[in-house]
């Protein structure tokens, strides 16, 4: 079983809609969550971090985190085209970050 | 502030040649990060320190690759020698501790022929 899990996607969804993505860990140990946006070719960049349960908002960015099903998940509201990228969600067990394989996410104009 | 610094941004080499890569972090972050990033995959840990120190590097290579960060700041990983899998993303990036956020350079994108 992989650390973290996601769904490959492609996710597609129109602008203006809401896009939900949804990340898996097995570490019930995990502190901290987190969420990065990478463009095509370029690298990673954090988008939003989430310690505990329950919701985070940033902007149009929501996180939401349950510990006890250990799934934490990423929602844009108010999708922009500019929001086109792969998505991944990153867990730090402790002892060292894991990261997704990444969903890819299309807002379509 | 500066980010974390990559170079270089791009390398083709033939298999079986060696090849390093650079890697300057944040200003004061203790914790650097190698990653390996394959195509259509999330980044891979490949090794991290703390200051001078090797924190983890279970899935460093260990017969072709090797790293080092001698005086706490600046890194280099060396591949040596190079096989075509090796053809990837290698990612750097630093946080201000083990716990704290990580910010990632540009990356160096590696082909191997």
């Amino acid at each position: 079983q992989k650390e973290v899990e996601q769904n490959s996607g492609p996710l597609s969804v129109p602008e203006g809609a809401i896009a939900s993505l949804n990340c898996t860990y097995s570490d019930r140990g995990s502190q901290s969550f987190f969420w990065y946006r990478q463009y095509s070719g370029k690298s990673p960049e954090l988008i939003m971090s989430i310690y505990s349960n329950g919701d985070k908002e940033d902007g149009r960015f929501t996180a939401q985190l349950n510990k006890a099903s250990q799934y934490v998940s990423l929602l844009i509201r108010d999708s922009q085209p500019s929001d086109s990228a792969t998505y991944l969600c990153a867990v730090y067990t402790g002892n060292q970050f894991y990261f997704g394989t990444g969903t890819s996410l299309t807002v379509i104009p | 502030e500066a980010g974390v610094a990559q170079s270089p941004r791009y390398k083709i080499i033939e298999k079986r040649q060696s090849v390093a890569f650079w890697c300057n972090p944040i200003s004061g972050h203790a914790t650097l990060y190698w990653y390996q990033q394959i195509l259509g995959q999330g980044p891979k840990l490949l090794i991290q320190f703390q200051n001078n120190g090797v924190v983890d590097d279970s899935q460093l290579p260990k017969d072709r690759f090797s790293a080092e960060r001698l005086k706490g700041v600046d890194s280099t990983l060396k591949i040596q020698p190079a096989k075509l899998e090796d053809s990837a993303v290698y990612l750097c990036a630093s946080s201000l501790n083990r716990v704290s956020i990580a910010f990632f350079g540009q990356g160096t994108r590696l082909t191997v022929v």
